[in-house]
């Protein structure tokens, strides 16, 4: 079956610190593949995303590239922010002809920043 | 825009009783999901509907109904709560138009719900 699998949080760093938080996925076809963002008490948000294999999908610092050779997205940022403590999902996306498409998510990762 | 609009936002039921969860979009998007949120476990796909008329199972259907009212309202029923249920219910919609790149998904606030 189709499935999203992330790294065990919580993930704590100091500020300006590297992140990466690691993202693999099983898929029968071709999917999208999306990182998602929660803050406290809210709904989720798109990060970024990327369509197909070698694509980089990019926003506010966030980077990730879709490897289909290692069937990952993993996420990155080069220096966080207290801002940017929230809890993190990565999801894939399959279309089906005719039928739309399923999103999966994987159990989130939640990331604490400390200043 | 208003996106992706659930009610209520909190609820307490007793085992047994019923209720439904009502998710709007006004965005004319063809796809609408529900997915349930409990700790560790991310989020898990209840129902999801790729057109009006349309409604398939997730990962986790049983106990739930579901109904495409229309373009712009999916229904997450519940006919007898089980403390089980007890979760943080999202609703999220997204365009996905055939022959398009696969479209994000706008999510809802989400509805807490508490069964006791």
């Amino acid at each position: 079956g189709n499935s999203v699998t992330q790294m065990e949080g919580p993930v704590t760093l100091s500020e300006e610190a590297f992140l990466t938080i690691n993202c693999t996925y099983t898929a029968t076809g071709y999917p999208s593949l999306f990182w998602y963002v929660q803050y406290p008490g809210e709904g989720l948000q798109l990060l970024l995303k990327a369509t197909k294999a070698d694509d980089k999908g990019s926003n506010k610092g966030f980077e990730a590239t879709y490897r289909k050779e290692t069937t990952s997205f993993h996420l990155e940022k080069g220096s966080v922010q207290v801002s940017d403590s929230a809890v993190y999902f990565c999801a894939l996306k399959l279309m089906i002809y005719n039928q739309g498409g399923k999103l999966i998510f994987g159990q989130g990762t939640e990331l604490s920043v400390k200043p | 825009n208003a996106g992706v609009t659930q009610t209520p936002k909190f609820q307490v039921l007793k085992t047994g009783q019923s209720m439904t969860l009502q998710c709007a979009q006004d965005m004319n998007h063809n796809s609408m999901y529900w997915y349930r949120q409990d700790p560790g476990m991310g989020l898990r796909l209840i129902y999801y509907s790729a057109s009006e008329g349309t409604t398939d199972k997730g990962e986790v259907p049983n106990g739930y109904n579901v109904s495409r009212l229309n373009k712009r309202e999916f229904s997450l029923r519940l006919e007898s709560a089980a403390p089980s249920q007890t979760s943080v219910y999202f609703c999220a919609s997204s365009e996905d138009l055939i022959l398009r790149e696969n479209t994000e998904a706008f999510f809802g606030q989400g509805t807490r719900l508490t069964v006791v």
